[in-house]
C-alpha cells in the first residue's frame, strides 16, 4: 500500500528567508502524481504545486518549488522569500491508480509559522 | 469559475440527530470525493464517486454514514445518528479526470460539531 510520510510536524521561518518542507512516499508504481496542498486557518485546501512521476525536471510556481527525487521516493517543497501569507498547514499527497480505483493519500501535515 | 460549493458551512448538533452535508462540484468534473479531517486521524477519504457512480466507500467508519451523487451538480453525505467523535471538518472535492494529474479541487469543508 502506498504511503506517504511528512517527518516535520512543524517549521519556522524568518520572513523572506527560503524553507523546505520534507516529504516522502512509498509505494511500487512507476506512474503517478505528487501535490502540495497549503491548508490556512480558513481551513480551505489550496493546491500549492503538483508534480508528474514522469517528468525528470522539477516543478515550480512563482516562489514555489519541489525537489523531485524519484529513487529516494523524496518530494520536497522549497518556499523562497517567505511571506506572512504563507503561514499554514501543508500537506504533501500522493494520487495513486489501482484498478480501477483512485485514490489520493495525504500526508499528516506540516505546521509551517513564518516569523516578522 | 465558482469552486466547490459546501453547506452548511458550520453546524452544531445534538448527538443523536440527523445532519446532512451537501455539496456542488465544479461544473464538469466527473469526479467527487468526500473527506473528513480531525486532528487525531488526518486528512481521510470518505468515499469517491466517478460518473454519480460510486467507486470506493471503504472509508465509510460505519452504517451511519451514508453518501449519495443524485446527478452531476449535487452530492450529500449524511450521518445518522450523529455521535460526539463525528465532530470533524467534512471536505467535498471534485476532478476531471484529464486534467493534469487528476487534481483535486476542495470545498471550503463543513465544520460539524456534534455536543
Amino acid at each position: 500500500a502506498q504511503t506517504v510520510t511528512q517527518s516535520q510536524p512543524e517549521m519556522s521561518v524568518q520572513e523572506a528567508e527560503t524553507v523546505t518542507l520534507s516529504c516522502t512516499y512509498d509505494t511500487s508504481e512507476s506512474d503517478y502524481y505528487l501535490f502540495w496542498y497549503k491548508q490556512p486557518p480558513s481551513r480551505q485546501m489550496i493546491l500549492v504545486i503538483r508534480q508528474e512521476a514522469y517528468k525528470q525536471q522539477n516543478a515550480t510556481e512563482n516562489r514555489f518549488s519541489v525537489n523531485f527525487q524519484k529513487a529516494a521516493k523524496s518530494f520536497s517543497l522549497k518556499i523562497s522569500d517567505s511571506q506572512l501569507g504563507d503561514a499554514a498547514m501543508y500537506f504533501c499527497a500522493y494520487r495513486s491508480y489501482s484498478s480501477g480505483t483512485y485514490k489520493y493519500i495525504f500526508g499528516t501535515g506540516t505546521r509551517l509559522k513564518v516569523l516578522a | 469559475d465558482a469552486g466547490v460549493i459546501q453547506s452548511p458551512r458550520h453546524e452544531v448538533t445534538e448527538m443523536g440527530q440527523e445532519v446532512t452535508l451537501r455539496c456542488k462540484p465544479i461544473s464538469g468534473h466527473d469526479y467527487l470525493f468526500w473527506y473528513r479531517q480531525t486532528m487525531m486521524r488526518g486528512l481521510e477519504l470518505l468515499i469517491y464517486f466517478n460518473n454519480n457512480v460510486p467507486i470506493d466507500d471503504s472509508g465509510m467508519p460505519e452504517d451511519r454514514f451514508s453518501a449519495k451523487m443524485p446527478n452531476a451538480s449535487f452530492s450529500t453525505l449524511k450521518i445518522q445518528p450523529s455521535e460526539p467523535r463525528d465532530s470533524a471538518v467534512y471536505f467535498c472535492a471534485s476532478s476531471f479526470r484529464t486534467d493534469r494529474g487528476n487534481t483535486i479541487y476542495f470545498g471550503e469543508g463543513s465544520w460539524l460539531t456534534v455536543v
